[in-house]
């Protein structure tokens, strides 16, 4: 009974591959995040939706592209890869954009060589 | 400057220790504060929010200073359980803005 499944849970890839991460919550949820968390632990936002809308764009790369094709689930596609996309990405829910309790996923460990 | 900051630790205590986390922010219009708990290569789960009052849930206890944009957690008799990262996080607007955590680590 997954509330928050990201996939997959290991990606390892060569610099300049095209990848993508998948989300999805079965919490009914209306609002959907994406973290990076990096090699010194820090946890920053990167993007959110609330029902397929997005709603915080953070200073990230165009090659780093979300979509939202329903309230449940959210996608992440990452063009060109570069060394420093090494991370942890983390997706989040919320019952709505205005509730602090958010839901994380288990995390996809992103290696790029 | 970081927008929440804190002592990243290693905080090494055996069990049934009393310890302090604190953090601080900058900016002024933040508008709550939470504590998450992370366990090593897990995801962040929330422990407890932070009310100006100060609370408490069973032996943890959270308080907030506005005026001096600080927050702390306390945690009594400590159990080998609690070892994990304490991430101190904040509200702005629709974010939620995340320290780099404090670890702590209980020993027997």
């Amino acid at each position: 009974d997954t509330a928050v499944s990201q996939t997959p849970k290991y990606l390892v890839t060569q610099m300049g591959n095209d990848k993508s991460i998948k989300c999805e919550q079965n919490l009914g949820h209306d609002t959907m995040y994406w973290y990076k968390q990096d090699s010194k632990k820090f946890l920053k936002i990167m993007f959110s939706y609330n029902n397929k809308e997005l709603i915080i764009n953070e200073t990230v790369p165009n090659r780093f592209s979300p979509k939202s094709p329903d309230k449940a689930h959210l996608n992440l596609h990452i063009n060109s890869l570069e060394l420093g996309d090494s991370a942890v990405y983390f997706c989040a829910s919320s019952q709505d954009r205005d509730r602090y309790e958010q839901y994380f996923g288990p995390g996809t460990r992103l290696t790029v060589t | 400057r970081k927008e929440v900051e804190q002592d990243p630790g290693p905080f090494n205590v055996p069990e049934g220790a009393t310890v302090a986390f604190n953090c601080t922010y900058s900016n002024s219009a933040s508008q709550s504060f939470f504590w998450y708990r992370q366990d090593c290569r897990k995801e962040p789960k929330l422990l407890m929010s932070v009310y100006s009052s100060g609370n408490e849930d069973g032996r943890f206890t959270a308080q907030l200073n506005r005026a001096s944009q600080y927050i702390s957690l306390l945690i009594r008799d400590s159990k080998l359980s609690d070892s994990a990262t304490y991430l101190c996080v904040v509200r702005k607007t629709d974010k939620l803005i995340f320290g780099t955590g404090t670890r702590l680590q209980v020993f027997p």
